[in-house]
């Protein structure tokens, strides 16, 4: 079993529409949660932090849940600019990654 | 946020030489930093940890032989990618963090073709 399951996607959303990527994890004593973005043939960068209290930053909003063991991004009025990949990690002894989400945003 | 800086940004060599990568955490201390490998269209997958002072640690599968790391400084970790195959041609990325439950920040990466 993955440490850490994301869906693939790829999502083709429209230019200011909301969308939502989800990612489960399997280890329970994890400690830290991330998501990145990675733009094409680019190194990762990170987006936000993830709080079980649940964190805000413009039109990105991150939410942990540790008793299902979840983790979502939710992406609202998107730009062209946000297309990318976006990778969910987990960290207990060391960073796992997630396959990454495409997300292409269409004009 | 902290910089980490990896060069080259892309090299090709050719096969059978050997190939060095640098990784530096510009404004901080990392007593680990980590070695990453993509393949296109795949996830980063985890080749070793590298640690100030002592052996790197590999990860299962991982040839430690023939991905030589060292870790000199607390401010430099260096791969090297001996006797290189056109199998080896990948996107390798270092990344360090400040504390154990820190984010990770990521260098640019290494572009490396084996020809």
């Amino acid at each position: 079993r993955k440490e850490v399951e994301q869906d693939p996607g790829p999502f083709n959303v429209p230019e200011g529409a909301t969308v939502a990527f989800n990612c489960t994890y399997s280890n329970s004593a994890s400690q830290s949660f991330f998501w990145y973005r990675q733009d094409c043939r680019k190194e990762p960068k990170l987006l936000m932090s993830v709080y079980s209290s649940g964190n805000e930053d413009g039109r990105f909003t991150a939410q942990l849940n540790r008793a299902s063991q979840y983790i979502s991004l939710l992406i609202r009025d998107s730009k062209l600019s946000d297309s990318a990949t976006y990778l969910c990690v987990v960290n207990y002894d060391q960073f796992y990654f997630g396959t990454g989400t495409s997300l292409t945003v269409i004009p | 946020g902290a910089v980490v800086s990896q060069h080259p940004s892309r090299v090709i060599c050719k096969s059978g030489t050997s190939v060095k990568i640098e990784c530096r955490s510009l404004d901080f201390q990392a007593t680990t930093m980590f070695w990453y490998r993509q393949f296109p269209k795949q996830s980063l997958m985890l080749m070793a940890t590298s640690n100030e002072g002592s052996k790197a640690t590999y990860e299962q599968g991982v040839e430690k032989d023939k991905f030589l790391i060292n870790h000199a400084s607390l401010t430099l970790s260096t791969l090297t990618v001996t006797s290189a195959h056109p199998e080896d041609s990948s996107f390798y990325i270092c990344s360090a963090r400040k504390g154990a439950l820190t984010e990770a920040f990521f260098g640019q990466g290494t572009r490396l073709t084996v020809v």
